[in-house]
């Protein structure tokens, strides 16, 4: 397995602000991906985040509203942009290290006001 | 588009029961089956299925696979309150790694 990090572990933010989570794993992995759970709700995809390109989105997630950047194969950031109280969800990264394995950060709990 | 069911939604039981946790499924070029137990938010890795009916084994937790019935069951023996969670299950179905989640079945334990 890995040791992964998220920065923050929870916010609280208002109306048409912007908040930039990071992710960080403690080995060097291929695959990073990042998830929403909305309240009540399970785990949906909102991309992958490819080292050295653009991430590739899952359809209901667009680039200018969730941007993503991954400078290198420990590193990743999920942006919510222009953020709305539909926004309000945990939002994970996970990590695939080896096989089909995936683990999970320890999420960042986003609150809109 | 892939998707996975999982039943019951809610479960309580009491402290030594065994539990049984179902999952079903429908995807395109299935790869594997991952069990995961949420509790808080972040969700911890159980168990990767890929091969059927080998079960897999991990203290009182044990899952096995039929890819025949596209289901895969979770079972736990003498069930205690620190079981108590979200467990989820999900398909990995095409070769860069998108896990589709079902939408978990929540263990209440009480002592």
């Amino acid at each position: 397995s890995a040791v992964i990090s998220q920065k923050p572990s929870r916010d609280i933010c208002q109306r048409g602000t912007s908040l930039t989570i990071q992710c960080q794993v403690d080995s060097q992995v291929t695959m990073m991906f990042w998830y929403r759970q909305q309240p009540g709700q399970s785990l949906t995809l909102i991309a992958t985040a490819n080292q050295g390109s653009e991430a590739t989105y899952e359809s209901g997630f667009v680039i200018d509203k969730f941007p993503i950047s991954r400078p290198n194969l420990t590193f990743s950031t999920l942006t919510v942009s222009n953020m709305s109280p539909e926004d309000s969800s945990i939002y994970l990264c996970s990590a695939q290290i080896n096989s089909d394995t995936q683990y999970f950060g320890p999420g960042t709990r986003l609150t809109v006001l | 588009e892939d998707k996975v069911v999982q039943s019951p939604l809610s479960l309580v039981v009491h402290e030594g029961d065994t539990v049984t946790l179902n999952c079903s499924y429908e995807v395109t070029n299935f790869r594997s089956l991952l069990w995961y137990k949420q509790e808080k938010k972040a969700p911890t890795f159980l168990f990767m299925l890929t091969s059927s009916g080998i079960e897999k084994k991990s203290g009182r937790l044990s899952s096995i696979l039929d890819k025949k019935e596209l289901f895969s069951i979770l079972n736990i023996t003498a069930t205690q309150t620190g079981d108590s969670a979200v467990y989820l299950c999900a398909v990995l179905g095409t070769s860069y790694g998108k896990l589709t989640f079902g939408q978990g079945t929540i263990l209440t334990v009480h002592p």
